[in-house]
């Protein structure tokens, strides 16, 4: 079973920012925080990954809780390109990559 | 541009049939996966090789087998004791060293009838 939860669905205007939200309350103090994206029938994209201090990079910024249960991704200017499912994955340091379990994710629609 | 290549990106085969995904990556990673992907659906892993000439079984591996003899290739097969082969296959890989980000192909769409 995934070990986050996000909403299954959500809306944003062009131009604005998009706010996805994911809880990983039983996350624990080794394992970090990925977000890839998925756009209909292609391959997950990586965006971004943290384990306690927000981060930035050129796609997204990704702000985690101080208590780490929960953290949201950050599109600042959403684009109608970034319409697309966003997965939110807890991986354990030393763990193996491919033992990411990626849940249903959060259907981001992005709208003119 | 390096990249994963996967091939075909749709296949069609009749029940019975096994049927062999391919699966290529020139960015050097050590790393190689294979998910499968339904509809309406997460990610769930088949198989994984940490390095050549060797890989583990992941979630859902019964009805499938997978080859790694060169660093590059991870070819997936998709054999006819699987009983519902028809799926959205994805391969990825990674530098396989902490934290590093998987990288995805684009996949392949197989219908099996």
């Amino acid at each position: 079973d995934a070990k986050t939860t996000q909403p299954p669905s959500m809306d944003c205007a062009e131009g604005r920012a998009a706010n996805l939200p994911c809880n990983h309350s039983t996350i624990s103090g080794n394992e970090y925080v990925y977000w890839y994206r998925q756009i209909h029938s292609q391959g997950p994209q990586y965006i971004i990954h943290g384990l306690k201090n927000n981060e930035t990079n050129e796609m997204a910024s990704l702000i985690i809780t101080e208590d780490r249960k929960s953290s949201t991704l950050i599109l600042p200017h959403a684009t109608l390109r970034d319409t697309a499912v966003y997965y939110c994955i807890v991986r354990p340091y030393g763990g193996s990559q491919g033992n990411l379990i990626f849940g249903k994710g959060t259907k981001l629609s992005v709208k003119p | 541009d390096g990249g994963i290549t996967q091939s075909p990106k749709y296949l069609f085969r009749k029940e019975g049939q096994n049927v062999t995904l391919s699966c290529e990556q020139n960015l050097n990673h050590d790393a190689m996966y294979w998910y499968r992907q339904d509809p309406g659906q997460g990610l769930r892993l088949i198989y994984y090789s940490q390095i050549v000439n060797d890989f583990q079984k992941g979630d859902i591996a019964e009805g499938y087998s997978v080859s790694r003899e060169k660093k590059e290739s991870f070819p997936l097969t998709v054999t006819s004791a699987q009983k519902n082969p028809t799926a959205f296959y994805l391969c990825a890989s990674s530098r396989g060293q902490e934290n590093s980000p998987l990288h995805f192909g684009n996949g392949t769409r197989l219908t099996v009838t």
